[in-house]
């Protein structure tokens, strides 16, 4: 069965520093990665989205940055973290079209 | 920019009662799907219905579409405390996307 993980569950940053989050799915191939945003009691934005390695399609202009080194990685950073870059952020994989399987999140807070 | 819109945006019902939960979007979609969220979790898949398909159900979740209208219902029927979560429409109208409303929260009271 497939399984996806993002860590770390929750970071405290300073403003200014950098941001690596990290996501990784098992049990499938090829699948389109994807991550959100959301903010408090807010619906999902999506940020970054991949239908292959090295393959990155942004949404929103931004202080972020995705890559995807292998298959089933996606990492999302920043060099320098602002404080409107706190939330939850979300990792999900799909294959073409269908359901998409979300992580567990990770809570980013910038202070 | 979000393109389905949840209503309301928050529910308050009793234990045992049903649920119904509306969601209208703008352009023409291939599927629209319900997810829920525990608070402070991430997301999980309820539902998904076709742009060919009026209704479906999975237990007691009832889906509608109209595409007429442009709208999506969610029923949840003999509502159960543990169905208290926010609930999210989203569509998608590519092979590749979703694009997420600002959800319903539901709270069951027992």
């Amino acid at each position: 069965s497939q399984t996806i993980h993002q860590w770390p569950a929750t970071l405290v940053q300073p403003v200014g520093s950098p941001l690596s989050l990290e996501c990784t799915v098992e049990g499938t191939s090829n699948p389109n990665l994807y991550w959100y945003r959301q903010a408090a009691g807010r619906g999902l934005q999506l940020l970054f989205y991949s239908v292959g390695i090295g393959q990155i399609s942004s949404e929103v202009p931004q202080n972020l940055s995705a890559s995807r080194p292998q298959d089933r990685q996606f990492i999302l950073s920043s060099k320098k973290l602002l404080l409107s870059d706190s939330g939850f952020y979300l990792c999900a994989w799909s294959t073409a079209g269908e359901t998409q399987y979300f992580g567990p999140g990770t809570r980013l807070l910038v202070l | 920019s979000q393109q389905g819109e949840e209503d309301p945006q928050a529910l308050s019902i009793q234990e045992g009662e049903n649920a119904t939960m509306n969601c209208s979007y703008k352009t023409s979609i291939n599927n629209l799907q319900w997810y829920r969220q525990n608070s402070g979790r991430g997301l999980v898949h309820l539902i998904l219905i076709r742009s060919n398909e009026r209704e479906k159900h999975s237990g007691r979740l009832r889906v509608t579409l109209d595409t007429s209208k442009k709208s999506s219902s969610l029923l949840i029927t003999a509502s159960r405390a543990a169905d208290t979560a926010s609930y999210f429409c989203a569509t998608a109208f590519n092979d590749y996307k979703l694009s997420f409303g600002a959800g319903t929260t539901v709270t069951v009271r027992a």
